[in-house]
């Protein structure tokens, strides 16, 4: 079952411009990861956000999280033409037994940044 | 470097056919992980691995095996291939369950 869906499905903007990606999730979660692929390539450790925390920054990425709406949203700044990719959200469940190894992963968002 | 080695990147094979993925990671990671990425399905867990001999069953388990002998291996054994398990898997490490996932490059794998 999937765990996080991400929206939009796809997005499209110029170079410059800000993308924001948002993720929703069903269950309690530890921490919720984002990933970057590119074109059928291995995915890519973006940044991770833990269920106390409400925000972080890396870089042009600041990802926020509300555990009360369970969401989670990637807003990436000042967008490069390298930026284009899919983005995936991804969530680890709640501490203790084997489920703790789950990491579920959402669709993803499509993201074209235009030159 | 750092990194999560999966062989072979393309494999075409036909169905019946038992077959093993090898996964191995240099990082003395505790947590192993493989995936499958079909599309309109997203990336979906197979089996995972906690530690060595500790494995459990993800979303899609079905037709695939798993050991864990040793801290850096992680192979994906497919007995019996059937053309469903056409797909680009990935293998993945990390060293708890508090730290992001390190991926390999993908192995695209192709039943007949």
């Amino acid at each position: 079952s999937q765990q996080g869906e991400e929206d939009p499905q796809a997005l499209s903007i110029q170079e410059g411009e800000n993308a924001t990606m948002n993720c929703s999730y069903k269950t309690s979660i530890n921490n919720l990861q984002w990933y970057r692929q590119n074109s059928g390539r291995g995915l890519v450790h973006l940044i991770l956000i833990r269920s106390n925390e409400r925000e972080k920054h890396s870089g042009r990425l600041r990802v926020t999280l509300d555990t009360s709406k369970k969401s989670s949203s990637l807003l990436i700044t000042a967008s490069r033409a390298a930026d284009t990719a899919s983005y995936f959200c991804a969530t680890r469940r709640y501490a203790g037994g084997t489920s703790y190894g789950k990491l579920t992963f959402g669709q993803g968002t499509i993201l074209t940044v235009h030159p | 470097e750092a990194q999560v080695t999966q062989n072979p990147r393309y494999l075409i094979t036909v169905t019946g056919k038992k077959l093993t993925v090898t996964c191995s990671q240099n990082m003395n990671h505790e947590y192993m992980s493989w995936y499958r990425q079909d599309p309109g399905l997203g990336l979906r867990q197979i089996y995972y691995s906690m530690n060595v001999e500790v494995t459990d069953k993800g979303d899609v388990p079905e037709g695939y095996k798993v050991s864990r002998k040793e801290k850096r291996n992680f192979p994906l054994i497919l007995e019996s291939p059937s053309p469903n398990q056409t797909s680009l898997y990935f293998c993945a490490s990390s060293s708890s369950g508090g730290y992001g996932y390190t991926f390999g490059s993908g192995t695209r794998l192709t039943v007949v």
